[in-house]
């Protein structure tokens, strides 16, 4: 199947633990984005990437760090300095100058 | 923050057309309206975009107003499934651009049987 894959669905970790989140595609975009939502708000930018080895933060990158060695693939990491990490983790794709987004299923990340 | 404004929710009865608005006064003339729908635990979901001619898919309708300061999605026959967040989104085309969405709270339409 085309599309985006995220996983897994649900995370738990203990607190002062990084955790790294998996985020897949296979359809061909160059952009690839990190968003995070908190219950009943929008989505906020964490990083995005318009191009491979290339990414910029978003507005809400304190905490978190990203790579982008290959064009598929776009994890996000949530480290320990991020003060309230529990929340539901989006990663989106698309091509930088045209065309929607489009978004995978999510990551709910639980910190205890 | 987002610049578009858009009421906390709505109801619509099974079958009939669901039209949410969305208001945009400041939008510039170099940005289009999109719109996401997210169903509860999902991943938002493409629906429409304009720039200020309508616009239908297979989904919906996108009418804007003529001075483009607001819009409204048109679901011409709701049914339960269309029940979700509805988020309307002003964003720039223009190259060189990070091509951020900013979102707001969105529209939560219910769908009643």
């Amino acid at each position: 199947d085309g599309g985006i894959t995220q996983s897994p669905k649900y995370l738990f970790r203990k607190e002062g633990q990084n955790v790294t989140l998996s985020c897949e595609q296979n359809l061909n975009h160059d952009a690839m984005y990190w968003y995070r939502q908190d219950p009943g708000q929008g989505l906020r930018l964490i990083y995005y990437s318009q191009i491979v080895n290339d990414f910029q933060k978003g507005d809400i990158a304190e905490g978190y760090s990203v790579s982008r060695e290959k064009k598929e693939s776009f994890p996000l990491t949530v480290t320990s300095a991020q003060k309230n990490p529990t929340a539901f983790y989006l990663c989106a794709t698309g091509h930088p100058w045209d065309t929607e987004a489009f978004f995978g299923q999510g990551t709910r990340l639980t910190v205890v | 923050d987002a610049k578009t404004t858009q009421p906390p929710s709505m109801d619509c009865a099974e079958g009939r057309a669901a039209n949410l608005p969305c208001n945009h006064s400041t939008i510039s003339g170099n940005e289009y309206v999109y719109w996401y729908r997210q169903i509860h635990s999902q991943g938002p979901q493409y629906i429409i975009h304009g720039l200020k001619n309508n616009e239908t898919n297979e989904m919906a309708s996108l009418i804007i107003t003529e001075d483009r300061k607001s819009s409204t999605l048109i679901l011409p026959h709701a049914t339960l499934r269309d029940t979700a967040v509805y988020y309307c989104i002003v964003r720039d085309r223009g190259a060189g651009n990070n091509r951020k969405l900013i979102w707001g709270l969105g529209t939560s339409l219910a769908v009643n049987p």
